[in-house]
């Protein structure tokens, strides 16, 4: 398997703009996360996804944000409009949990500057 | 509440013991975890422990843990300059909690 799979991997935009994160799991695993990667505030949890359906979005800094995974080997994430602060690596990651085992694999992260 | 708790830096000399350190609040967690991030990359699983077991040991890699304390720590032996990374501890069997790791800065 080829892990997980972000695009695109660097995002430069001008604020006010949208944004689209995209992410492809690794096949079989029923969970999905993003995160979000600051100096300032380290590794922030902003949605999980069980079998396609969100659990948790209480990451989620604001209304400007939103994800959907509308099948098994998809997700994303948007930002609209986007604002200078909402510039992070954002990370997807993937997992097959087994018992209480929920071992995450991430992608490379998308690394995005809002201008 | 939800809280893992690191030092932020931690600097070793080459070819010493590196101990890096968490605390955290959950326990129900049915396994804890250590990953390891290198530059320009994701996380990436290093090891994970069983929480009834108090220490897992694989090659240069110790975990110890302390369920009454709620401690767990890392151990590297014979530090390289290839283990320089930020590690992050995390808990939690779905929401999975990570601490905001710790930066492992190797000294010639």
């Amino acid at each position: 398997d080829a892990g997980v799979i972000q695009s695109p991997r660097h995002e430069v935009t001008e604020m006010g703009q949208e944004v689209t994160l995209r992410c492809k799991p690794i096949s079989g695993h029923d969970y999905l996360f993003w995160y979000r990667q600051t100096m300032m505030r380290g590794l922030e949890l902003l949605i999980y996804f069980n079998n396609n359906v969100p659990i948790d979005d209480s990451g989620m800094p604001e209304d400007r944000f939103s994800a959907k995974m509308p099948n098994a080997s998809f997700s994303t994430l948007k930002i609209q409009p986007s604002e200078p602060r909402d510039s992070a690596v954002y990370f997807c990651a993937s997992s097959l949990r087994r018992g209480g085992l929920n071992i995450q694999y991430f992608g490379a992260g998308t690394r995005l500057s809002v201008l | 509440g939800e809280d893992v708790e690191q030092s932020l830096f931690l600097s070793v000399r080459e070819g010493d013991s590196s101990v890096i350190n968490c605390t955290y609040t959950d326990s129900s967690s049915t396994y804890l975890y250590w990953y390891k991030q290198e530059p320009g990359a994701g996380l990436q699983l290093l090891t994970y422990i069983f929480s009834n077991m108090d220490m897992k040991q694989d090659q240069r890699l110790t975990v110890l843990l302390n369920k009454k304390d709620k401690h767990l720590s890392l151990r590297i032996a014979d530090t390289q300059t290839g283990d320089s990374a930020i590690y992050f501890c995390a808990e939690r069997d779905d929401k999975i909690i990570f601490g905001k790791g710790t930066r492992l800065h190797i000294l010639p």
